[in-house]
């Protein structure tokens, strides 16, 4: 079965300092990964996804994550906050080729302080 | 290019009550999903559509759940009779190929129940 968590409900950076999210993920199989963003009353968007290919994976907006199999882990990263990144991040983890697949986070909530 | 719209944005209605969420994907996109995404949670994927027809809808409460995309192309989800733990947001997404993880969303519709 798998499962992934999100290890912080909260995190709060302040402007232009560097920014974690930190997921661990549980997988029998060798399992794809994504990353999503969602603002305040909008849809989710989708950051960067890990299908198996580089471990680095680099996303959208100045976002990169680094899958690591030893440490079960898919941490978003990013060396610069801006304003404009205060959201909500949700880690995703799916071990077949179909959404039906996917298990949501229960999400991190990312506040940048002025 | 317009992305996935949804309507209404909000809707209040009372428990045992009825009621219904349009949603139009982004044009040429084959693929359709409706997420259900409670207060503090992560999105749960209801029901996927290719097409006019279900690929999967394992985690849809039929007794109370129906979707359909008659003609392909846009969607109604309802809820009848609704209950107190149906409030939630719902969000639709689409995706041009049916194995991808959907990267657009629309901007869902809260639903509130009395």
């Amino acid at each position: 079965a798998q499962s992934v968590t999100q290890l912080d409900s909260h995190v709060s950076v302040s402007e232009g300092t560097p920014v974690l999210l930190r997921c661990n993920y549980s997988s029998s199989y060798s399992p794809s990964l994504f990353w999503y963003v969602q603002h305040p009353n909008k849809g989710l968007q989708l950051l960067l996804k890990y299908t198996s290919a580089a471990t680095l994976v680099k996303g959208i907006n100045g976002f990169e994550a680094e899958f690591k199999k030893s440490e079960t882990s898919f941490h978003l990263t990013k060396p610069s906050a801006h304003m404009s990144d205060a959201a909500e991040y949700f880690c995703v983890v799916s071990e077949g080729s179909g959404p039906y697949t996917s298990i949501f986070g229960t999400g991190t909530r990312l506040k940048v302080l002025a | 290019e317009a992305g996935v719209a949804q309507s209404p944005r909000y809707k209040i209605i009372e428990k045992r009550q009825s009621v219904a969420f349009w949603c139009n994907p982004i044009s040429g996109h084959a693929t359709l999903y409706w997420y259900q995404q409670i207060l503090g949670q992560g999105p749960k994927l209801l029901i996927q559509f290719q097409n006019n027809g279900v690929v999967d809808d394992s985690q849809l409460p039929k007794d109370r759940f129906s979707a359909e995309r008659l003609k392909g192309v846009d969607s109604t989800l309802k809820i009848q009779p609704a209950k107190l733990e149906d409030s939630a947001v719902y969000l639709c997404a689409s995706s041009l190929e049916i194995s991808s993880q959907p990267q657009h969303f629309g901007d869902g519709t809260r639903l509130s129940i009395l």
